[in-house]
């Protein structure tokens, strides 16, 4: 059974800071998704990695996957309060059919 | 465009009864699924439909059960509640090459 995990559960950081989420899972997947969720709300998409290697970015955001180490990171550039969320990946599960997710890290970017 | 909607937006019901929930995918996906987020903790997948057969199924018991219709829209129908079932609880459409879930906004269970 895939199992994702995520790393760390809760991060504060101030604004201009840098850093990493990362999103371990247990077995083969051709497909990770980056999801961010604000209180209250829903999912909202925000990367999907379709090989290995691939590295997309949007803003002061980048996802990479390494699918050799089924490792993907979430790298967040020169934090501004904004991006405060809770940021979940999920792997494709391709035998069930569907997504199994991390536990979701909360960001607090702090002025 | 339009994207993947949900109705209600939010529910209370008593323990024990019986509850329907509604989604209509987004334009283009032919592919429904279902998940259940409890607060503070990740989605989790219930099932999923694809040309109205349920093709995909999590570890939820058989009181929650669905339904798709020929345009693509579902039903998650849950029976005899629990407290454990309050949740938001969240639809997602795609296409058959998974290349991108939409989530719609959900719809906030409360079992009291």
């Amino acid at each position: 059974e895939l199992k994702v995990e995520q790393n760390p559960l809760f991060l504060s950081m101030q604004e201009g800071k840098n850093y990493t989420i990362y999103c371990n899972y247990s077995t083969t997947s051709d497909r990770l998704y980056w999801y961010r969720q604000d209180p209250g709300k829903s999912l909202e998409s925000l990367f999907v990695l379709l090989s290995n290697g691939a590295v997309k970015q949007e803003g002061r955001l980048m996802a990479s996957l390494d699918t050799k180490a089924r490792l993907s990171t979430l790298h967040i550039t020169a934090a501004v309060h904004d991006l405060s969320a809770t940021y979940f990946c999920a792997a494709l599960d391709t035998g069930r059919r569907a997504l199994t997710f991390g536990s979701g890290t909360r960001l607090q970017v702090q002025p | 465009e339009t994207g993947v909607t949900q109705s209600p937006t939010h529910l209370i019901k008593t323990r024990g009864q019986q509850v329907t929930l509604r989604c209509s995918s987004q334009s283009g996906h032919n592919t429904v699924s279902w998940y259940q987020q409890a607060l503070g903790q990740g989605p989790q997948f219930i099932f999923q439909y694809y040309r109205e057969e349920e093709n995909g199924r999590g570890n939820f018991p058989p009181r929650f059960s669905g339904l798709q219709f020929p345009n693509y829209s579902s039903e998650l129908n849950v029976n005899a509640l629990e407290l454990d079932d309050s949740a938001l609880y969240l639809c997602a459409s795609t296409d058959t090459g998974w290349a991108g879930y939409t989530f719609g906004s959900g719809t906030r269970l409360t079992v009291v």
